[in-house]
């Protein structure tokens, strides 16, 4: 079967770096997606990968490894507003999107 | 102007009833979905529709049937409702090549929790 593992929860502090990670196992991979989710409201995009490596956008940035069927998503200088789920999304061989469960990152002062 | 949007962003109903969903798309794009969300955050694909025609079709029951009158619109209608369709859903939309394939990011309504007592 198909499967997206990311952790549940993770907590940080205000102004630190975190790290969320991401593996998968799908038939076929056509590139990765992250997107943020605030508690009530609309799943909003990130970045996406395709190519191994990483992506720099602003504070936030995205790493791909395909070999290893992982990726992470690295937020720096952590603010209070970075407080939501990030959701971990797969494009599959059929071009069908793979979604995990998402990671709830609290952030604290 | 928002670029998804979704009505009612709330719905408390009865079990047993029908209701409907409406979802509209201003941003010319090809592609439109229906996601339902629950409890443990999971989004799943119910549907997806490319130029009126339905190319994704997971397995959801037949009590939940999608309507698009054109291509920026893709209602949901959901009959005899039951208590395990209390859930968020969520209209997105995308601009794709063909054949339903994932080539750019999804835009999404602000959804719609449904829930059934």
């Amino acid at each position: 079967g198909q499967n997206i593992d990311q952790p549940t929860e993770m907590t940080a502090t205000e102004g630190a770096i975190v790290q969320i990670n991401c593996t998968y196992q799908t038939s076929g991979f056509n590139g990765l997606f992250w997107y943020q989710q605030h508690a009530g409201e609309a799943p909003t995009f990130l970045s996406y990968n395709v190519l191994d490596g990483l992506e720099e956008k602003g504070r936030f940035s995205s790493f791909l490894s395909r070999s290893k069927g992982y990726s992470y998503l690295l937020l720096k200088e952590l603010q209070m507003k970075d407080s939501a789920s990030y959701l971990c999304a797969v494009v599959d061989s059929n071009y069908q999107l793979i979604w995990g469960a998402g990671t709830k990152l609290i952030i604290k002062p | 102007d928002t670029a998804v949007s979704q009505t009612p962003k709330y719905l408390v109903t009865q079990m047993g009833n029908d209701k409907s969903i409406k979802c509209e798309q201003n941003l010319g794009h090809d592609t439109m979905y229906w996601y339902k969300q629950d409890s443990k955050k999971f989004l799943k694909i119910m549907f997806s529709y490319n130029n009126k025609e339905l190319i994704i079709n997971e397995t959801v029951p037949n009590r939940f049937s999608p309507k698009s009158p054109d291509k920026a619109h893709l209602n949901l209608h959901i009959n005899s409702l039951e208590l395990g369709d209390s859930a968020v859903y969520f209209c997105a939309s995308s601009q794709e090549t063909s054949g339903g394939a994932v080539t750019g990011e999804l835009f999404f309504g602000e959804g719609s929790r449904l829930t059934v007592l």
